[in-house]
């Protein structure tokens, strides 16, 4: 199976500043699709970002944007101007097929 | 558009009792559908891959027999929850892809929370 790895259970950052999520995978695929998940206190799931793999683009999403190094398998989330709304749990994902693996999340605090 | 219906979003019941959820693609057709389970303060584990007018594909140390799927249409999956037992208190979650493309995200339901006393 595929690891999907977040290696910052939590992270907190002041209102308006930015802040970035690390997320590292381990595949021997070249097509597959990552994904940025976010989790409010209300529990439901939203997704934030995509990126497919082909892509050597970094997605970009209002003010939400990835640091996609295929190489490195790495694939972090820089929020900028952070909002009090901001504040979850981040979830970052790979796919392949119909296969969907979710690191272990990161819990963001945005402190006003 | 894509939402995802999941319902009830809490139940809670007595042990030895069974409980259906239900999860249901409102505006898209979903031929297979995912059932997740999430501890506090966990990820999303995997439970079982619901597939429509066959049987389920279920994650490895998943008792099929306890948590029963049923994929009778596009739109419908149920997971029962039978014989329950306070272990089996958690928050579950479905989700389903819109689109059948490999690089559609999922879109979820919003979760159903069960107690079990």
């Amino acid at each position: 199976a595929q690891t999907v790895t977040q290696s910052q259970p939590e992270m907190s950052v002041q209102e308006a500043e930015t802040v970035t999520l690390s997320c590292t995978y381990d595949t021997s695929e070249s097509d597959y699709y990552l994904f940025w998940y976010k989790q409010p206190p209300s529990r439901q799931m939203i997704l934030v970002i995509r990126q497919e793999a082909y892509k050597q683009q970094n997605a970009t999403e209002n003010r939400f944007s990835v640091n996609f190094q295929k190489a490195a398998k790495s694939f972090s989330l820089k929020i900028s101007d952070s909002q009090l709304g901001d504040a979850a749990m981040y979830f970052c994902a790979y796919s392949r097929g119909n296969q969907f693996y979710f690191g272990t999340g990161t819990s963001l605090t945005v402190i006003p | 558009g894509a939402v995802v219906s999941q319902h009830p979003s809490r139940v809670i019941c007595k042990s030895g009792t069974s409980v259906k959820i239900e999860c249901r693609s409102l505006d898209f057709q979903a031929t297979t559908m995912f059932w997740y389970r999430q501890f506090p303060k966990q990820s999303l584990m995997l439970m079982a891959t619901s597939n429509e007018g066959s049987k389920a594909t279920y994650e490895q140390g998943v008792e099929k027999d306890k948590f029963l799927i049923n994929h009778a249409s596009l739109t419908l999956s149920t997971l029962t929850v039978t014989s329950a037992h306070p272990e089996d208190s958690s928050f579950y979650i479905c989700s389903a892809r819109a689109g059948g493309h490999f690089n559609s995200p999922l879109h979820f339901g919003n979760g159903t929370r069960l107690t079990v006393t």
